[in-house]
């Protein structure tokens, strides 16, 4: 167990439809890194936030958005949901933000579009 | 953009022998490498990590080598076991990154009894 949680576990909908998928860091962690996992293929990275405030942006839909709450947890939203969005989204924490940081991945929230 | 190629996508291999997957990263200014384990279903496990300032390190079976200058670094694991099948992936970060990560496409390694 990393101490780091994500909730749920499982989410199946319909194309058009939105989601929030919701992760708790690490005690003490101060950022929160969200990856995406589709099917075969590696983790891309997607957005990062650190205490509060959004740090780096990687390939991120618009349809996509994120925030990092006062007590630290983070909500990746997604929205207009396609069949393509379908895959395994990591949430990740590190202690702060400088290079080598080791970052601790949580159990993922497996996303089905329909 | 960063870029981080990794080889093979698959590696089957007999229990006992060793197992090597190799990365090329593009950004010069990566400083960071590290190596993550995935079972399946299961979240990425850091196994082991490399700074740009070292060549190689070690850790029990599983060693990492760096070439700074031909923008490689692979894993090593020796005396392989079956518990070592998972998808291995590599991953580069560099300084004022603020530490994404940036991964590679995966291997796949199978260890037969």
């Amino acid at each position: 167990d990393s101490g780091v949680t994500q909730t749920p576990k499982h989410l199946i909908t319909a194309t058009g439809q939105r989601v929030t998928l919701r992760c708790s860091p690490r005690s003490g962690d101060l950022s929160v890194y969200w990856y995406q996992q589709s099917l075969d293929q590696g983790l891309q990275f997607l957005i990062q936030y650190y205490n509060g405030e959004e740090r780096a942006k990687g390939n991120i839909l618009e349809r996509f958005s994120a925030q990092q709450f006062p007590d630290l947890h983070s909500e990746l939203n997604l929205s207009s949901l396609e069949l393509g969005d379908s895959a395994l989204y990591f949430c990740a924490s590190s202690e702060t933000t400088g290079t080598g940081v080791e970052q601790y991945f949580g159990p993922g929230t497996r996303l089905t579009v329909t | 953009g960063e870029n981080v190629e990794q080889h093979p996508s698959t590696l089957s291999v007999q229990e006992g022998d060793s197992a090597v997957i190799k990365c090329t990263y593009s950004d010069s200014a990566s400083n960071y490498f590290p190596w993550y384990k995935q079972e399946l279903g299961k979240r990425p496990q850091l196994i082991i990590d490399i700074r740009s300032n070292v060549g190689e390190k070690k850790d029990q079976r599983i060693a990492v080598t760096l070439n700074k200058t031909a923008k490689h670094f692979s894993l090593h694991i020796t005396e392989t076991q079956p518990e070592d099948s998972a998808v291995y992936f590599c991953a580069s970060s560099y300084s004022g990154g603020y530490n994404k990560l940036i991964f590679g496409a995966g291997t796949r390694l199978a260890v037969h009894p």
